[in-house]
C-alpha cells in the first residue's frame, strides 16, 4: 500500500538557519504530494502541495519539489523563524480515480526554532 | 480559514461509555473525514463520507461508527469507549471537483478515556 516516510525529529535550529525535512513516498501511479503544518494546540493547515512530477510547491518561504525519480518531496526553507516552530507532516493522495481523496500521512517532524 | 468546527473540544469519559463527536462545516463540501492523531503514528483515517448517508471505513475503523444525515454534519461515535481510543480526533473536509484531494482540517477534539 501507499506509505510516507519522513525524517525523525525533533529538529532544533537557531533562527535564520536553513531547514530541510526529508520526505519519501511509496505509491503506485502519480500521487499528489502535500506538506501540512500543525502549530501547538491547533489543527493541520495546508502549507504547500504539488500534483505532478517536477512541480514546486511554495508558501511562506517554504518550498518542496516533487521528484518522481527519487520518490521524494523534501521541505526546505532558507531562513527559519521562531514562529516556524511546529510539527510538519508530509502526505500523499493517490490520485487514482475514485479513491483520490484519501490522504496517507507521515508520522510528523517536530521543529523547534530558538532565538 | 475553512469553516469547520468540532465539538466538544475536550472530553473526559470512562471506559465502556458511548461518546459522540461532532464535526460541522459551513463550506458545503461533499467529502468529510475523521482522523485520529497519536504520537508516533501521525494521522490515521478512521472513516470518511462522500455524501449524505454515504460513508466508508478507513484504516483504523474498528470500534468506531459514523453518520452523516446532513451535508454539514459528520458524527463519529465510539460505541463503548476504551482506553486505546484516547487520542486527538480531527475532522477534515474537501470539495468535489479538481481540488478534491486538498483537505482542510478542524481544530481537533482531545478525548481522554479513563
Amino acid at each position: 500500500g501507499d506509505s510516507v516516510t519522513q525524517m525523525e525529529g525533533p529538529v532544533t535550529l537557531s533562527e535564520e538557519a536553513f531547514l530541510t525535512i526529508n520526505c519519501t513516498y511509496t505509491a503506485t501511479g502519480y500521487p499528489s504530494l502535500f506538506w501540512y503544518v500543525q502549530y501547538p494546540g491547533e489543527g493541520l493547515q495546508l502549507l504547500l502541495k504539488a500534483t505532478k512530477a517536477d512541480d514546486k510547491g511554495s508558501n511562506k518561504g517554504f518550498e518542496a519539489t516533487y521528484r518522481k525519480e527519487t520518490t521524494s518531496f523534501h521541505l526546505e526553507k532558507g531562513s527559519v523563524q521562531v514562529s516556524d516552530s511546529a510539527v510538519y507532516f508530509c502526505a500523499l493522495s493517490p490520485n487514482s480515480g475514485g479513491s483520490n481523496y484519501k490522504l496517507t500521512f507521515g508520522k510528523g517532524t517536530l521543529l523547534t526554532v530558538n532565538p | 480559514d475553512a469553516g469547520i468546527t468540532q465539538s466538544p473540544r475536550h472530553k473526559v469519559t470512562e471506559t465502556g461509555t458511548p461518546v459522540t463527536l461532532r464535526c460541522h462545516q459551513t463550506e458545503n463540501h461533499r467529502y468529510m473525514y475523521w482522523y485520529r492523531q497519536d504520537p508516533g503514528h501521525g494521522l490515521r483515517l478512521i472513516h470518511y463520507s462522500y455524501g449524505v448517508k454515504d460513508t466508508d471505513k478507513g484504516e483504523v475503523s474498528d470500534g468506531y461508527s459514523v453518520s452523516r444525515s446532513k451535508t454539514e454534519d459528520f458524527l463519529l461515535t465510539l460505541e463503548s469507549a476504551t482506553s486505546s481510543q484516547t487520542s486527538v480526533y480531527f475532522c477534515a473536509i474537501s470539495e468535489s471537483g479538481t481540488d478534491q484531494e486538498t483537505q482542510y482540517f478542524g481544530p481537533g477534539t482531545r478525548l481522554l478515556v479513563l
